[in-house]
């Protein structure tokens, strides 16, 4: 098992450009969660989702989007980058509220 | 609100010596309590929860409900314990974590 995977791993973008965050799990979990994180923060949950076909926002989905239209994947959208959209993102995984496996993160900034 | 506040930045030890990494929590309802681990270059992981009681790399971390606090503590620290601790409180029925900034522990030889 790959258990739960990021692509890509760094990324630099300019300000007003769009990405996609790609997020992907094999444990057949239904739960999938995107945090970010700031420099000398905790992480902060932007979107989550349920199961295929649910999604819902978090604390800061401002700038964001997900969709999930298998249970595998996950991906997050940033339509229109910002400076303060420079962060380290990370995808979770797990089966309801058991514990989440988390992926390796992307590394992302714009300037 | 719901919250977790983990005190201190950094917590610098020597080997052998006893470790304890603070954490304390708001949350109105009966909590359900974490510790993640980062070592360096590897993802965030488990490291343990409050409901399973259990000794994870001889770190134990015991739920006071009257002071609010999980926090983790270990005996004896090894230098592989260097590493970023996060503690996180599940914040609702759709599971997500609540996390503090988190602590960097540091073991010294």
């Amino acid at each position: 098992n790959a258990g739960v995977t990021q692509t890509p791993k760094f990324r630099i973008l300019k300000i007003g450009q769009s990405m996609t965050l790609q997020c992907t799990q094999d444990m057949n979990h239904n739960y999938m969660y995107w945090y970010r994180q700031d420099p000398g923060m905790g992480l902060k949950l932007i979107y989550y989702s349920v199961g295929a076909g649910i999604t819902d926002k978090g604390e800061v989905p401002n700038g964001y989007n997900v969709s999930r239209s298998t249970t595998e994947d996950f991906p997050l959208r940033l339509e229109l980058a910002a400076p303060s959209q420079t962060s380290v993102y990370f995808c979770a995984s797990s089966h309801r509220e058991y514990e989440q496996f988390f992926g390796p993160g992307t590394r992302l900034t714009v300037l | 609100a719901q919250r977790v506040t983990q005190p201190e930045k950094l917590l610098s030890v020597f080997k052998g010596a006893p470790v304890e990494l603070k954490c304390n929590y708001s949350y109105s309802g009966s909590p359900e309590l974490f510790w993640y681990v980062q070592y360096s270059r590897q993802r965030l992981q488990l490291l343990l929860r409050h409901i399973s009681r259990e000794s994870i790399k001889g770190f134990t971390a015991d739920l006071n409900k009257g002071e609010t606090s999980f926090h983790l503590k270990k005996p004896f620290a090894q230098e592989e314990d260097s590493a970023m601790y996060y503690c996180a409180l599940m914040g609702g029925s759709q599971g997500n974590l609540i996390f503090g900034k988190g602590t960097k522990l540091s073991v010294k030889p």
